[in-house]
């Protein structure tokens, strides 16, 4: 029973493929969230997503797509891997106010070699 | 736009110890949520505590606490009887009141809790 999950929790690749990572939450949240932490540990927030609408899209390469079929799912699709695309991706829940707790996944290792 | 910074990459402190880790934040809102994530070696962000910026009273969670100081803008977190499983990194973040619910992360600090 796994609040936010996500999959795979492992990736490696070659550059320029592309990969997909997928998230689910069970909270009955209605806002859904991609963070990236690099290799220095340092996170931070690429896109959010309202009731499946694109509320929050940080200066991300276009070659990072989120998709958002419903409320309960937000995947993430990589297109023309990088090296430096190598990073944990976290996806993570909420209600939409301010204030409210954001509930991360267990986080998805891509390395790209 | 907002900044968030830890000045202690990384700290120790021996078990049944006190430790505290500093967080100060750049902001012109005034009114806004400041947390504090826990990251374990398993990955998993986890919320440690929260803090409401129009609250004076410091948040507490059992072993857990904040000195909040809105006008230096500081937010520290304070670990009473450190336990081993205390062991990980730390984020500091910060949340506006006016833009969604956006976290803003500090760069963390490495606690090592040692037995």
């Amino acid at each position: 029973d796994t609040a936010v999950s996500q999959t795979p929790k492992y990736l490696v690749t070659q550059m320029g493929n592309d990969k997909s990572i997928k998230c689910e939450q069970n909270l009955g949240h209605d806002t859904m969230y991609w963070y990236k932490q690099d290799s220095k540990k340092f996170l931070k927030i690429m896109f959010s997503y309202n009731n499946k609408e694109l509320i929050i899209n940080e200066t991300v390469p276009n070659r990072f797509s989120p998709k958002s079929p419903d409320k309960a799912h937000l995947n993430l699709h990589i297109n023309s891997l990088e090296l430096g695309d190598s990073a944990v991706y976290f996806c993570a829940s909420s209600q939409m106010a301010a204030g409210n707790t954001i509930y991360f996944g267990e986080g998805s290792w891509l390395t790209v070699v | 736009a907002q900044t968030v910074t830890q000045s202690q990459p990384e700290m120790s402190v021996q078990e049944a110890e006190t430790v505290t880790l500093s967080c100060t934040y750049d902001t012109s809102e005034n009114n806004y949520y400041l947390f504090w994530y826990k990251q374990p070696p398993s990955r998993q962000m986890i919320l440690v505590i929260r803090q409401e910026a129009y609250k004076q009273q410091n948040a507490t969670e059992n072993r857990f606490s904040v000195n909040f100081q809105k006008a230096a803008k500081s937010f520290s977190l304070k670990i009473s009887d450190s336990q081993l499983g205390d062991t990980a990194m730390y984020f500091c973040a910060f949340s506006p009141h006016n833009a969604g619910n956006m976290l803003t992360f500090g760069g963390g600090t490495r606690l090592m809790v040692k037995p």
